[in-house]
């Protein structure tokens, strides 16, 4: 069993829909939660940095983590052309990120 | 906003030459990190380094790769014979403190032929 699960895709939605991005993982050792975002032959850019179970909101970006079932969640609300994207989920255990596969995220206008 | 800047930003070389890629990682930040992606592929973690040393290393991190802090600045990869499937984007990351946000440079693309 991978260590981080993450659909891969890819999803197609309309400008202004609401996308969830889900991961799911297997080590109870991950603490620390990320989403990032990659745009194509790019690095990957932090979005959301959480630690705890809940919410945590940042404008159209809202990041859930669900400890006790081992899954967290990226919402983008109002999405745009721009947030077209591979979504890439990351966990630390240790000082070691654990990535997703990444999820790929196209917006059309 | 302070960056972790990568060079070169692609780079072509004849398997079995040895590569070095060069990371600036952010000024304040002490975690320092590579990863590698092969194209279409997921982030692969490869090594971490800390206080002058090696912390954690992946089993792709083998024999023929190395890693350096020469100076206060730099922090460097280095492939000593490279074959074809180290053929990838190489991104150098780093952090501020043990479980601290990662943050990535833009990537050196490494192709080997």
């Amino acid at each position: 069993q991978k260590e981080v699960e993450q659909d891969p895709g890819p999803l197609s939605v309309p400008e202004g829909a609401i996308v969830s991005l889900n991961c799911t993982y297997s080590n109870s050792a991950f603490q620390y939660f990320m989403w990032y975002r990659q745009y194509s032959r790019k690095g990957p850019e932090l979005l959301m940095y959480t630690y705890s179970s809940g919410n945590k909101e940042d404008g159209r970006f809202t990041a859930q983590v669900d400890k006790s079932s081992k899954y967290i969640s990226l919402f983008i609300r109002d999405s745009q052309p721009s947030d077209s994207a591979t979504y890439l989920c990351a966990m630390i255990a240790g000082n070691q990120f654990y990535f997703g596969t990444g999820t790929s995220l196209t917006v059309i206008p | 906003e302070p960056e972790v800047t990568q060079t070169p930003s692609h780079q072509v070389t004849q398997m079995g030459q040895e590569v070095i890629l060069r990371c600036v990682p952010i000024s304040n930040h002490l975690y320092f990190y590579w990863y590698r992606q092969i194209l279409g592929q997921k982030v692969e973690f490869l090594v971490s380094f800390y206080n002058n040393e090696i912390s954690e290393k992946s089993e792709i991190f083998d024999d023929q790769f190395s890693v350096e802090r020469p100076d206060g600045s730099n922090f460097t990869l280095k492939i000593r014979s490279t074959k074809l499937e180290d053929s990838a984007m190489y991104f150098c990351a780093s952090s501020e403190r043990y479980t601290g946000e990662l943050f990535f440079g833009e990537g050196s693309r490494l192709t080997v032929l």
